[in-house]
């Protein structure tokens, strides 16, 4: 079965300054990935997706994701971040087969700095 | 742009008492999903429905929970006798395709006292 691992529980930073949330999973081929946002007492808006092509893919707000396959890794990373990315941050991985439900990692609470 | 709604946003029941939690899915999405979040943890598959049965169920979704789809356009989520630990903040997904991603409702609490 697929799992998710998000070492950080909590990270805080700057305003402005770069940021980059880590992301594990373990799966045999190769899955489906996505980053989840979610503001406090919101529901999960996808920041971004990867399915396959490029490894770095653009997603909302600013937010970019790479993929690398050597390391089973799919890190977030925002160059300058501001007050308003406060929230928590939820990786996701979805498989072609069985359920297709997502596998969700214990996600990432962002606290902005001014 | 369409979205997935869901209501009540909170709902307080005492505990043994059924619950109801419902959703509409995007209109032509065809495949459904319920996931909850207890707080302060990650969010957990409950179930996933697609062309009126139920695909997938996790260890979770036991004997007393149910989904159904009762017509076109809502997808429930019935809980028949509620739990303390059954309180939680439960979103429901769906997506057109698979795979692809899944768009989440806002989710509904429940609180069980």
């Amino acid at each position: 079965a697929q799992s998710v691992t998000q070492p950080d529980i909590h990270i805080t930073v700057s305003e402005g300054a770069s940021l980059e949330l880590r992301c594990n999973y373990s799966y045999g081929a190769t899955p489906y990935l996505f980053w989840y946002v979610q503001s406090p007492g919101q529901g999960l808006q996808l920041l971004l997706k990867y399915f396959s092509g490029d490894t770095l893919v653009q997603g909302i707000k600013g937010f970019e994701a790479e993929f690398k396959r050597s390391q089973s890794s799919f890190n977030l990373r925002k160059p300058s971040v501001h007050w308003s990315d406060a929230a928590e941050y939820f990786c996701a991985v979805g498989v072609d087969t069985g359920r297709r439900a997502l596998t969700f990692g214990s996600g990432t609470r962002l606290q902005v700095q001014p | 742009e369409p979205e997935v709604t869901q209501t009540p946003s909170h709902q307080v029941t005492q505990m043994g008492q059924e619950v109801i939690l419902r959703c509409v899915p995007i209109s032509n999405h065809l495949y459904f999903y319920w996931y909850r979040q207890i707080l302060g943890q990650k969010v957990e598959f409950l179930v996933s429905f697609y062309n009126n049965e139920i695909s997938e169920k996790s260890e979770i979704f036991d004997d007393q929970f149910s989904v159904e789809r009762p017509d076109g356009s809502n997808f429930t989520l019935k809980i028949r006798s509620t739990k303390l630990e059954d309180s939680a903040m439960y979103f429901c997904a769906s997506t057109r395709l698979v795979p692809n991603e899944q768009f989440f409702g806002p989710g509904t609490r429940l609180t069980v006292l």
